[in-house]
């Protein structure tokens, strides 16, 4: 079992580019989170999906961030238009479907993306 | 709504004594808490977590953590901290009805 799987590791981009960045779930979660974590600071939740659907986007900056999961392949955010301060690491974690099967298995965190604009 | 204060920011601590990182959550539903490691450029390992039953729980590495419901704590101690125990350690909250919710983290400096 691989584990929750992010790319790229490191992702450098010029103001006014797009970010991409994948997350594939353990096999058998179907549920996907993506938390941005700030220089110095602690994760920050931005959208909670699972296949095709959004179920909580409240922690996503309204403005330049999408996130998806589609049927097939993996979960993706989405920064257009990137600024400094989108500068993070971006971690994905995916959980089972059912709530007491989240709790005896957790949450599965990536290895992170680190987002770099210069 | 749920939360989570991790009252420590930072807490240094010499290498073999005994350390206890304070967590405290708010919820108006039942939850499961977490703590989770992160050491330096690296993702977040899960240490360990309560979901019901006894209140002491036995995580990796030698750390524990007593679940108080009416303190609503959640507190993580080791008995004698090792210097690879320098990492970022997070408390977190789950009410099953959205997200885990983290507290802001704790720095853990480990010196000789």
């Amino acid at each position: 079992n691989a584990g929750v799987m992010q790319n790229p590791r490191h992702l450098v981009r010029r103001r006014g580019q797009e970010a991409r960045l994948r997350c594939s779930p353990m096999k058998g979660h179907s549920h996907v989170y993506w938390y941005r974590q700030l220089p110095e600071e602690g994760l920050k939740f931005m959208v909670y999906l699972q296949k095709e659907n959004i179920i909580d986007e409240s922690g996503m900056p309204k403005e330049r961030f999408s996130a998806e999961f589609p049927k097939e392949g993996p979960s993706i955010l989405r920064i257009q238009q990137v600024v400094r301060g989108d500068s993070a690491a971006y971690f994905c974690a995916s959980s089972p479907i059912n709530v007491g099967d989240r709790g005896q298995e957790g949450y599965t965190f990536g290895s992170g993306t680190r987002l770099t604009v210069v | 709504a749920q939360s989570v204060t991790q009252l420590d920011s930072q807490v240094p601590v010499f290498e073999e004594a005994p350390v206890e990182l304070r967590c405290n959550y708010s919820s108006s539903v039942s939850v499961y808490l977490f703590w989770y490691v992160q050491y330096p450029n690296q993702g977040l390992q899960l240490l360990l977590k309560y979901l019901s039953g006894s209140t002491l729980v036995k995580g990796i590495n030698g750390f524990e953590a007593e679940f108080n419901k009416s303190q609503t704590s959640f507190h993580l101690r080791k008995p004698s901290v090792h210097i690879s125990d320098t990492a970022e350690y997070f408390c977190a909250v789950d009410t099953g009805r959205r997200a885990l919710t983290f507290g802001s983290g704790t720095r853990l400096q480990v010196q000789p």
